[in-house]
């Protein structure tokens, strides 16, 4: 079984600052590592993911995680925030290789971006 | 190419009812899995199904069920319904075992079930 813990539920930052999301997982197997963003009354959408190969992923909004091994973490990090990133963030994992598509996700961490 | 919807949006329901839930998957998608998001709470795995087949269950209770219909869309019905069944649904749709075992989920508004 796999586990996900967001350190932060809560992360407020001023517009343009950088900001990093944590994220810590535990597997006994290997795993899919994912990021997904959430904005108010709406569904998730996928913002990254790590399958394998290199261990930095980035989105085409400036986000970018890099997976951790060891310390298996997974932590999203954005170099400067704006205000439209203000929305709840989930990671999320999932057993490697065919099979069950079950995704376990963290309680999710909620960034507020100030002006 | 249209994406994960469902329906209804909203629904209040009182402690005992059945509901059903319904899911329309991105167009050639043939699995669909189904989460329930609690206030407050990450997402939990409920069930998925491929090719109309159960094909994976996390910790609910059997009155919690579904099917998937030959166009790959898809249902949760959930029997005797409890106050801590209110939560937002979601519904997602991928690739499946077609797509590889990379194949991202793509997740649907979902659907906010109150049950007083």
């Amino acid at each position: 079984a796999q586990s996900v813990t967001q350190l932060d539920s809560q992360v407020p930052v001023f517009e343009e600052a950088p900001v990093e999301l944590r994220c810590n997982y535990s597997s006994s197997v290997s795993v899919y590592l994912f990021w997904y963003v959430q904005y108010p009354n709406q569904g998730l959408q996928l913002l990254l993911k790590y399958l394998s190969g290199s261990t930095l992923v980035e989105s085409i909004n400036g986000f970018e995680a890099e997976f951790n091994k060891s310390q298996t973490s997974f932590h999203l990090r954005k170099p400067s925030v704006h205000i439209s990133d203000t929305a709840e963030y989930f990671c999320a994992v999932r057993r490697a290789g065919a099979g069950s598509y079950q995704l376990t996700f963290g309680k999710g961490t909620k960034l507020s971006v100030i002006p | 190419e249209t994406g994960v919807t469902q329906s209804p949006t909203h629904l209040i329901k009182t402690r005992g009812q059945q509901v059903t839930l319904r899911c329309s998957s991105q167009s050639g998608h043939n699995t669909v899995s189904w989460y329930q998001q609690a206030l407050g709470q990450g997402p939990q795995f409920i069930f998925q199904y491929y090719r109309e087949e159960e094909n994976g269950r996390g910790n609910f209770p059997p009155r919690f069920s579904g099917l998937q219909f030959p166009n790959y869309s898809s249902e949760l019905n959930v029997n005797a319904l409890e106050l801590d069944d209110s939560a937002l649904y979601l519904c997602a749709s991928s690739l499946g075992l077609a797509g590889g075992p990379e194949e991202t989920q793509y997740f649907g508004p979902g659907t906010r079930l109150l049950v007083l």
